[in-house]
């Protein structure tokens, strides 16, 4: 099974600056990697598969980049709504596989 | 508007079975795979069961293996999980999740989900 690992745990950010946000897997997952969002109470939303392919509706300040191993998902400006923690997921083999998120918080 | 409603979480005790449902709204359920990812509390999300549309595919995570069944009623537009022998371990909120299809291939990857649906385990 391949192991995703993420990074930093916890990530303070200030409102209107940049998040930088990695993902690593154990092997390569060519571009079968996704990233989403989920808030306190909520469901996860998709924000990006396809490693850089935003899903309907993801506003342009999410981007993501990478392929085989690193993974980066970058969100240019932050904004209140975008305080959240952050999963990536890897679909190229059986098992799919999440990362153990990360935490993007009010600095 | 795509929607996915869970219910049927609960408290039960360990050794315990409890059966999950899904409705789904929305879309044209009868064509897409679906599954079921969970959360323990605290914790991050863990793959469980997926289902292909006709019910000719099933996977399970090895944590689950034996004693949960996923299924499925496309006249009903419902998803199932029948879980058995149920663990503390398996205490988490439980999202149905709709497999995500491009124009050409399904990917296991989840564009929508459902609020979830708590599961206790405990004595």
């Amino acid at each position: 099974e391949i192991v995703m690992t993420q990074s930093p745990a916890t990530l303070s950010v200030s409102p209107g600056e940049r998040a930088t946000l990695s993902c690593r897997a154990s092997q390569s997952v060519s571009s079968n990697l996704a990233w989403y969002q989920q808030k306190p109470g909520q469901a996860p939303r998709l924000l990006i598969y396809g490693a850089s392919t935003r899903a309907t509706g993801i506003p342009a300040r999410f981007s993501g980049s990478g392929s085989g191993t690193e993974f980066t998902l970058t969100i240019s400006s932050l904004q209140s709504e975008d305080f959240a923690v952050y999963y990536c997921q890897q679909y190229n083999n059986w098992p799919p596989v999440f990362g153990g998120g990360t935490k993007v918080e009010i600095k | 508007e795509v929607q996915l409603v869970e219910s049927g979480g609960g408290l039960v005790k360990p050794g315990g079975s409890l059966r999950l449902s899904c409705a789904a709204s929305g879309f044209t359920f009868s064509s897409y795979s679906m599954n079921w990812v969970r959360q323990a509390p605290g914790k991050g999300l863990e793959w469980v069961s997926s289902i292909s549309s006709s019910s000719s595919y099933i996977y399970y995570a090895d944590s689950v293996k034996g004693r949960f069944t996923i299924s499925r009623d496309n006249a009903k537009n419902s998803l199932y999980l029948q879980m058995n022998s149920l663990r503390a371990e398996d205490t988490a909120v439980y999202y149905c999740a709709r497999m995500y299809c491009s124009s050409t291939s399904c990917y296991p990857l989840f564009d929508y989900w459902g609020q979830g649906t708590l599961v206790t385990v405990s004595s």
